[in-house]
């Protein structure tokens, strides 16, 4: 069954550096999500992207964070400089147009 | 705009005990319900679905029937595994778009042997 893939699964950061999250989503899905999990709370919708520009973002999503697809098979988050509370599990997913809607196993950021 | 409410956890069953995880929604028309499953340490899988009024949705002896005159979507297992144990997302596309999902706040079910 085709996945999403995510790397790295686990990344611990200083405060104020930048980091870059990875995910492969499903070759013929069109649209790319990332979502955020802050330990034991709800899952958060920050972005959605689509036809290489951001469709729909959150309150979250401020000029900290970014989307990229730079190429064919890739779709990044990065966040300029983090802070402790963008410690969270934040999970890409990828859909085609008929709720085929999946997700990464997640990537675990920690801000120390 | 669309919403998810879930009962509170933890819930904790014995192994073979009935299970019921509540979700009630809030929505304009009537959109597709999903549940969802994170087991611990990995990402959301999707459990099951429905995509109308009276569907059924099942998968791996979890059911959810989707019911418009309650506006619920109530997660029911017959006998649950310790395999089982989990947390459950209840989750539904938001009003303008309908690939965005608006999660519940998840219920964390834990079966003891």
């Amino acid at each position: 069954e085709p996945e999403v893939t995510q790397t790295p699964s686990h990344q611990v950061t200083q405060m104020g550096q930048e980091v870059i999250l990875r995910c492969v989503p499903i070759s013929n899905h069109l649209y790319f999500y990332w979502y955020r999990q802050i330990l034991g709370q709800k899952v958060e919708f920050l972005v959605s992207f689509y036809n290489n520009e951001i469709s729909e973002k959150s309150e979250i999503f401020d000029d900290q964070f970014s989307v990229e697809r730079p190429d064919g098979s890739n779709f990044t988050l990065k966040i300029r400089s983090t802070k402790l509370e963008d410690s969270a599990m934040y999970f890409c997913a990828s859909s085609d147009d008929t709720y085929g809607y999946t997700f990464g196993s997640g990537t675990r950021l920690t801000v120390v | 705009g669309n919403s998810v409410t879930q009962m509170e956890g933890p819930v904790t069953l014995s192994e073979e005990a009935f299970l019921t995880i509540n979700c009630t929604y809030t929505a304009t028309g009537y959109p597709s319900l999903f549940w969802y499953v994170q087991y611990p340490g990995e990402g959301l899988q999707l459990l099951l679905k429905a995509t109308k009024a009276d569907d059924k949705g099942s998968n791996k002896g979890f059911e959810a029937t989707y019911r418009k005159e309650t506006t619920s979507f109530h997660l029911e297992k017959g006998s649950v595994q310790v395999s089982d144990s989990a947390v459950y997302f209840c989750a539904l596309p938001t009003l303008y778009n309908f690939n965005k999902f608006y999660f519940g706040s998840g219920t964390k079910l834990n079966v003891k042997p």
